[in-house]
């Protein structure tokens, strides 16, 4: 089974601080994606990542940078953490090419921002 | 801008009834089509998926759905619902461009109610 695991279910962080988020999967997929996830909005995609040290922009990147380092390993980084950012992040994983869509899902980390 | 559209955000139905919960998507040449699933707590797991060939998919847990591309719609059915399905269930699209990787773009989510 495809494993996308993320280091903190739970995590309470101060205005001002900076925090990351670490997700990790374990089927050698070459795209990466993060994704916030708010009551009544569904879920928004704030950065992807199809190789190794390459990244992408998505809808809502504002306040956000992403690093992959490693193929296995994509991380989201909130350089100044504010009180908006308190939401549910999920992060997924996906083969790359035609047809391979497909998205797995880790269990998310709730960050609330005080 | 391309969207996804889930116009019911709660449904209730009864345990053993029919469910049909709605999807729309707008315009776009090559549609890749999902439905997920979010048990409270729980990271989002698919249920189904259509990328060609026959327009019913067949899902997990007893789910099916249906692609139209002349209305543009992508819902879901279960013929008898369970008190387990009660959950958050979203609609998901991506658009093929030819690259290897596109975020998806969701629905809201329609939150399910099973009434015993």
């Amino acid at each position: 089974d495809v494993k996308v695991t993320q280091s903190s279910r739970y995590l309470v962080k101060r205005t001002g601080e900076k925090v990351f988020l670490e997700c990790v999967q374990d089927m050698d997929h070459e795209n990466m994606f993060w994704y916030r996830q708010d009551p009544g909005l569904g879920l928004r995609l704030i950065y992807f990542s199809y190789d190794v040290k390459m990244k992408e922009k998505g809808d809502i990147p504002e306040g956000y940078s992403v690093s992959r380092e490693k193929k296995e390993r994509f991380s989201l980084i909130l350089e100044s953490a504010s009180t908006n950012q308190t939401s549910m992040y999920l992060c997924a994983s996906s083969f790359q090419g035609l047809g391979s869509y497909e998205q797995y899902f880790g269990p998310g980390t709730r960050l609330t921002v005080t | 801008a391309q969207s996804v559209t889930q116009p019911d955000i709660h449904i209730t139905v009864s345990e053993g009834a029919s469910l049909e919960l709605r999807c729309n998507y707008s315009y776009g040449a090559t549609p890749y089509l999902f439905w997920y699933v979010q048990s409270p707590g729980q990271g989002l797991q698919l249920l189904l998926k259509y990328f060609s060939g026959d327009t019913l998919v067949q899902g997990i847990k007893g789910f099916e759905a249906e692609f139209k591309r002349s209305q543009s719609s992508f819902n879901l059915r279960k013929p008898s619902v369970h008190w387990s399905d009660a959950a958050e269930y979203f609609c998901a699209v991506v658009w093929y461009s030819g690259g290897g990787a596109d975020g998806l773009t969701f629905g809201k989510g329609t939150h399910l109610i099973i009434q015993p």
